[in-house]
């Protein structure tokens, strides 16, 4: 069976600095991997994902994410955090080799920015 | 163009009571899938259709859960005499056809919150 683990329950950052989620993932075999926000009263945005290809992934609203298929990481980036970044963000795994479709996602991580 | 749209936003209910969900997908998007969220917690597989598949039920928590969907269109997840620990969100999502292991981006409904009293 495949997991996601999100360590950090929250992460803080001022606004203009860089700011990274951390994501890890187990899944037997290749893996596709997501992330998605989410803002309060809302439903998941889809920011990114991993199919194959080159390791770093560039997403919505600046955002990118860097596979490391030696840590099992898929951790979200983004150069210069502004105050709307804050939400809910969660990753995302699914396996490529079985043909299962549907998501397994971590916990989330609150991302806070401060002006 | 349109997203997945879910009804009703909100629902309350008393224990024991049955409940319907309805998730109407973006069209053209043959793949359906429901995931329960709750409180703070991440978000949990519950079904999956694709196309005229058998769908995946592996993720319902019990036999008081099922799930139906009209060809690649609207589908209904019911909740049976349900129980207090049923409160969560109900979100759908719909996909694109994903051929052979390949898959293809989820886009998520707004959710429908449920609360059992």
């Amino acid at each position: 069976a495949q997991s996601v683990a999100q360590p950090e329950d929250q992460v803080n950052v001022a606004e203009g600095n860089p700011l990274t989620v951390k994501c890890t993932y187990s899944v037997s075999g290749n893996p596709y991997l997501f992330w998605y926000v989410q803002y309060p009263n809302r439903g998941l945005q889809f920011l990114l994902k991993y199919i194959t290809g080159d390791n770093l992934v560039k997403g919505s609203y600046g955002f990118e994410a860097e596979f490391n298929k030696s840590q099992t990481s898929f951790h979200l980036k983004k150069p210069s955090a502004l105050v709307s970044d804050s939400a809910l963000y969660f990753c995302a795994v699914s396996p490529m080799d079985t043909g299962r479709r549907a998501l397994t996602f971590g916990s989330g991580t609150r991302l806070q920015v401060q002006p | 163009g349109a997203g997945v749209s879910q009804s009703p936003s909100n629902k309350v209910t008393e224990k024991g009571k049955d409940v319907e969900l309805r998730c109407d997908p973006i069209s053209g998007h043959t793949a359906l899938y429901w995931y329960r969220q709750r409180l703070g917690q991440g978000l949990e597989f519950l079904i999956y259709f694709q196309g005229n598949s058998a769908p995946d039920k592996s993720g319902l928590p019990s036999d008081r859960f099922s799930a139906e969907r009209t060809g690649e269109s609207v589908s209904t997840l019911t909740i049976q005499r349900t129980q207090q620990e049923d409160s969560a969100v109900y979100l759908c999502a719909s996909s694109r056809l994903s051929t052979g292991t390949g898959t293809d981006t989820q886009y998520f409904g707004p959710g429908t919150r449920l609360t059992v009293l």
